[in-house]
């Protein structure tokens, strides 16, 4: 059974840089065809997808935050990290990591399955 | 970035009514497109990736269909835990993006 697990500072201030770790089991990141990724949710709107990183270190970002972001993976912690720097309170919200499957032909990545399994979330409210 | 648009934003039906909620994307994904139901404050869960096969576990009364631009969900029979906010993902490609959602509440 596949679970992730989201931990972090549920109060950041304005300009600081925000730490979230993921910790998962029942599957590990050095096995082909894997990846986890970060989702967010600001109060009352709709999700957005922030980052992605597969079981090869090959990372994705979203281009309007890829400035402002940072994913790493520990294998030997079953976690992945994401770092977001220079917080503002519009980054207010509740972050999710994700699993995903992934295939890969001809270096491109394939990803039918969607985000089949997802943490509880954490909240994160950035205010001074 | 693929955007995403989804109708009605929000829709009010009655237990054992039959509803469809419509997704289009901004172009072309193949049939790369995922669902997910949302209750308040819980996480998303995946009911239909590849925009008709239901995730393990969900019952068959959520359905999906389309490919290219235009997708469908359809849940027939609603039941009381049926309302939620139902959001469509595209994942063709990063970045990944979701639609608005559809707010589907008792009538």
């Amino acid at each position: 059974q596949i679970t992730l697990e989201e931990s972090g500072p549920t109060l950041v201030k304005p300009t600081q840089t925000l730490t979230l770790t993921c910790t998962f089991s029942g599957f590990s990141l050095t096995s082909s065809g894997v990846g986890v990724g970060w989702i967010r949710q600001p109060p009352g709107k709709a999700l957005e997808w922030l980052a992605l990183i597969y079981w090869n270190d090959d990372k994705r970002y979203s281009p309007s935050l890829q400035s402002r972001l940072t994913i790493t993976k520990d294998t030997s912690k079953n976690q992945v990290v994401l770092k977001m720097t220079i917080m503002d309170p519009v980054d207010t919200a509740t972050y999710y990591c994700v699993h995903t499957v992934v295939t890969s032909s001809y270096g491109h990545y394939y990803y039918y399955y969607g985000l089949d399994v997802w943490g509880q979330g954490t909240t994160v409210t950035v205010s001074s | 970035d693929i955007q995403m648009t989804q109708s009605p934003s929000s829709l009010s039906a009655s237990v054992g009514d039959r509803v469809t909620i419509t997704c289009r994307t901004s172009e072309s994904i193949s049939d790369y497109l995922n669902w997910y139901q949302q209750k308040p404050g819980k996480a998303p869960k995946l009911l239909i990736y590849g925009a008709s096969s239901l995730q393990t576990g969900v019952p068959s009364k959520f359905s999906g269909s389309g490919s290219g631009t235009d997708f469908t969900l359809t849940i027939s029979s609603l039941q009381p835990g049926d309302f939620a906010t139902y959001y469509c993902q595209q994942s063709f490609d990063t970045p990944f993006t979701f639609g608005p959602g559809t707010r589907l509440d008792i009538k």
